[in-house]
């Protein structure tokens, strides 16, 4: 089985300071993927990654950065945390192709004061 | 742009009753996945579809892909309390087939 790990599953975190969300896969798949989930906007992706080093935006990716030093391992970062950041955020990963499906981690909810 | 749509947003059912969320796309898909999310868990992967027509069977649900690759449905017969959760629809985005497109997904509501 897949297993996709996240970093923590709840964090508080201040407005204005910087904030690392890590996710961890064992299963050697090329794609990683950042998520934020909110209440009717449904998944909405801000980065991905389909290699080492390698990175491209999401639908929303102002605000984020991403860091991926080694295959099992992409980090989400909060340059300077803002209350909208407020959200569950959701890792994936997933093998390359066209019939590509995801694999999900349990999602870190993240409260910004 | 590219977009998934999903109806209903929400449905609440007596447990016994059938129900039925539907999956429309803007465009073509090449194929067309399912994902499940329990209320405070993450999306599963349930089932991809990737022919035209396609109809496949999971116990209880009954997904099914349209003839012109754009629409889909999945139907759950005698609902349980086991069934609730948000059902998301998700294809490949036309521009770059390692994201998917997702929709916003349908909440389901199962009062015993």
């Amino acid at each position: 089985d897949v297993k996709v790990t996240q970093s923590s599953r709840y964090l508080v975190k201040r407005t204005g300071e910087k904030v690392f969300l890590e996710c961890v896969q064992d299963m050697d798949h090329e794609n990683m993927f950042w998520y934020r989930q909110d209440p009717g906007l449904g998944l909405r992706l801000i980065y991905f990654s389909y290699d080492v080093k390698m990175k491209e935006k999401g639908d929303i990716p102002e605000g984020y950065s991403v860091s991926r030093e080694k295959k099992e391992r992409f980090s989400l970062i909060l340059e300077s945390a803002s209350t909208n950041q407020t959200s569950m955020y959701l890792c994936a990963t997933g093998t390359s192709g066209i019939r590509e499906t995801q694999y999900f981690g349990p999602g870190t909810r993240l409260l910004v004061l | 742009g590219q977009q998934v749509m999903q109806i209903p947003q929400y449905q609440h059912v007596q447990e016994g009753e059938d129900f039925t969320t539907y999956c429309n796309s803007s465009t073509t898909l090449s194929n067309i996945q399912w994902y499940k999310q329990r209320p405070g868990g993450h999306p599963v992967f349930l089932i991809q579809l990737v022919k035209s027509g396609e109809v496949k069977k999971q116990k209880r649900l009954t997904f099914q892909f349209g003839e012109a690759k754009k629409n889909s449905s999945l139907h759950i017969t005698a609902t349980q309390t086991t069934d609730v959760g948000t059902y998301f629809c998700a294809g490949p985005n036309a521009g770059n087939n390692r994201k998917l497109i997702w929709g916003l997904g349908t909440s389901l509501a199962v009062n015993p």
